[in-house]
């Protein structure tokens, strides 16, 4: 089963951030956190991943809190393109591990 | 195009019939997964390789279901006897030893039975 909680659905604005939340409350000290986004009839893409600190690549930055409860998914500017399922996923930083995903949260972006 | 390809794209089939699928993962990776993948939800795990050994099945995965990569690259996806619940899409990845936290996934196969 999934190990973390994500909104069904949020909207967001061209142009402007999306914030997507997700709880993973269970979360193992060497379980790492990962996003993948499913644009519509195309495979999952990875999006970006992290431990306890703060990262930041090309396509979002991904905020950890503290006690690694929480995290949330930013797209700093939000185009159509970036409407997509997203999926949170935890798991260990191990090559050849599976990823378990959860229903994801379904971001639409509009104009 | 280097990602990774499957084929076919879509293939509609009659209860009981037998189907394969293929993928061929990007070049140098040496493990390669197959997930599935019904409306609504996300993808499931199916199997997975690394070259040709296959170390992990999921429960998913039924007797009628057989997976091969006979020489470390591409990988077959068989369905035997198929059932109107295998209709899903089925989604194959593939990540590189020394980067295996990325999966690289393909377009998946789309998978009707009548």
């Amino acid at each position: 089963d999934a190990k973390t909680t994500q909104p069904p659905s949020m909207d967001c604005a061209e142009g402007r951030a999306a914030n997507l939340p997700c709880n993973h409350s269970t979360i193992s000290g060497n379980e790492y956190v990962y996003w993948y986004r499913q644009i519509h009839s195309q495979g999952p893409q990875y999006i970006i991943h992290g431990l306890k600190n703060n990262e930041t690549n090309e396509m979002a930055s991904l905020i950890i809190t503290e006690d690694r409860k929480s995290s949330t998914l930013i797209l700093p500017h939000a185009t159509l393109r970036d409407t997509a399922v997203y999926y949170c996923i935890v798991r260990l930083n191990q090559a050849g591990t599976a990823l378990i995903f959860g229903k994801g949260t379904t971001l639409s972006v509009s104009s | 195009d280097t990602g990774v390809s499957q084929n076919p794209r879509h293939k509609i089939t009659k209860r009981g019939q037998n189907v394969t699928f293929r993928c061929d993962p990007i070049s140098e990776h040496n493990r390669l997964y197959w997930y599935r993948q019904t409306l609504g939800q996300g993808p499931e795990f199916l199997t997975y390789f690394q070259n040709e050994a296959q170390l992990e099945k999921s429960r998913l995965l039924s007797d009628r279901f057989s997976a091969e990569r006979p020489k470390g690259s591409f990988s077959t996806l068989e369905i035997q006897r198929t059932e109107q619940g295998d209709s899903a899409m089925y989604l194959c990845a593939s990540s590189f030893i020394d980067r295996g936290n990325e999966q690289f996934f393909g377009p998946g196969t789309r998978l009707t039975v009548l």
